[in-house]
């Protein structure tokens, strides 16, 4: 199965600020088949990114995804104050589908 | 709008069973594969279950296979997850989710139910 490698574990920053999150596959994900989504405490997930790069439904435009083969990158253009979160990344283009670790985004 | 609305969640001992729910409304359950994502205390998300649209296709994780079986009711709207033979291991928030739209098997997930939390413990 393919693993997902998620840096940093946890990333300060500031609102206003840019994050750039970073997701690692242990081997190329056909398709940029790569997804990420947001979760706030006792909330479930929420989908912000699919096929690498595009947006879901409703998500803001700060929030842009790139990448392929094996490394993708979640980038927050500026930080808002209901962004600070964990960020998980998870392939769907093998089986079977495989979630990161998670990187949490913490205000400083 | 989209809704899913998971139950059936509670403290069993190890080796008991347990059925969860999950209850869906604001689309055509019918026409989407459904799967269950489950999340330990503290830790990331780890897929479980997935069943097609008219469960022709179900998959399992490798972790509750032979354990676990996912089932649905489309004309009650509902997706099931029988669980037995039930471990520590298996303590976690349940999530119900949804496959968008014309993906049968592996893909993201667009809709997510708040879970249902599962705890095994004597």
């Amino acid at each position: 199965e393919i693993v997902l490698t998620q840096s940093p574990g946890t990333l300060s920053l500031s609102p206003g600020e840019r994050a750039t999150l970073s997701c690692r596959a242990s081997q190329s994900v056909s398709s940029s088949y790569l997804a990420w989504y947001q979760q706030k405490p006792g909330q479930a997930p929420r989908l912000l990114i699919y096929g690498a790069s595009s947006r879901a439904t409703g998500i803001p435009d700060r929030f842009s995804g790139s990448g392929s083969g094996t490394d993708f990158t979640l980038t927050i253009s500026r930080l808002e104050p209901e962004d600070f979160a964990v960020y998980y990344c998870q392939q769907y283009g093998s089986s079977p589908r495989t979630f990161g670790q998670g990187t949490r985004l913490e205000n400083k | 709008e989209v809704q899913l609305v998971e139950s059936g969640g509670g403290l069993v001992k190890p080796g008991g069973s347990l059925r969860l729910s999950c209850a869906a409304s604001g689309f055509t359950f019918s026409s989407y594969t459904m799967n269950w994502v489950r999340q330990a205390p503290g830790r990331g998300l780890e897929w479980v279950s997935s069943i097609s649209s008219s469960s022709s296709y179900i998959y399992d994780s490798d972790s509750v296979k032979g354990r676990f079986t996912i089932s649905r009711d489309n004309a009650k709207n509902s997706l099931y997850l029988q669980m037995n033979s039930l471990r520590a291991e298996d303590t976690a928030v349940y999530y119900c989710a949804r496959n968008p739209p014309g993906w049968v098997y592996a893909a993201y997930l667009d809709y997510w139910g708040q879970g249902t939390l599962v705890t095994v413990s004597s």
